[in-house]
């Protein structure tokens, strides 16, 4: 049972480019979000999705596009690539279970924008 | 949105010390406190949580609890070991925007043999 995969592990961008970072879970959850953590920060919520075809936005969304076509797949578009948005961006899928409960972390994306 | 304070952000102790980290948060329809440690180069993993229908839980070594009066819940690590050190975040979810979870800024604990 693999859980929340992303990918790439490491990214290095320049400014203005644009790319996607992947997020797959194999459990069936029905709940996802993206994260991203910064020294001192702690992790702050970018977008989450409580289904298939339901996003929304989180604490801080700027420079970032979700979409959720399938249960599995949650990807973060960068649109155009900023030095503010170097980070380590972590993925999350929990279940819905009409009540809160564990959230499954990626093993994260370190990005880097020169 | 909620808010959620945490403290001390860096904390050391001896092997064998307890360790007590402290978290507040804002909203009073906050339901749920979980604890996650985060181990270097690694994504949160969950290691204990509570609810608010009960004041105290604990596992093993670990344990949490809840004053919802005073909107505060706290980590204690009792018997610390090496394997302890990593950063533990707290976390309560805003009732408005679902399964999101807020997070505090995490205590990053070292455990000096």
């Amino acid at each position: 049972n693999a859980g929340v995969t992303q990918t790439p592990k490491f990214q290095v961008l320049k400014t203005g480019q644009s790319m996607t970072l992947q997020c797959a879970q194999d459990m069936n959850h029905e709940y996802m979000s993206w994260y991203r953590q910064d020294p001192g920060m702690g992790l702050r919520l970018i977008h989450y999705s409580v289904g298939a075809g339901i996003t929304d936005q989180g604490e801080v969304p700027n420079g970032y596009n979700v979409s959720r076509s399938t249960t599995e797949d949650f990807p973060l578009r960068l649109l155009s690539a900023a030095p503010s948005q170097t980070s380590v961006y972590f993925c999350a899928s929990s279940p819905d279970r009409g009540q809160r409960t564990e959230a499954f972390f990626g093993q994260g994306t370190r990005l880097t924008v020169v | 949105g909620e808010n959620v304070e945490q403290h001390p952000s860096t904390l050391s102790v001896q092997e064998g010390d307890s360790a007590v980290i402290k978290c507040t948060y804002s909203d009073s329809a906050s339901n749920y406190f979980p604890w996650y440690k985060q181990e270097l180069g690694k994504g949160p993993q969950l290691i204990i949580d509570i609810r608010s229908n009960v004041g105290e839980k604990k596992d093993q070594r670990i344990a949490v609890t809840l004053n919802k009066t005073a909107k505060h819940f706290s980590l204690h690590i009792t018997e610390t070991q090496p394997e302890d050190s990593a950063v533990y975040f707290c976390a309560a979810p805003p009732w408005s925007s679902g399964y999101a979870l807020n997070f505090g800024k995490g205590t990053s604990l070292l455990v000096t043999p």
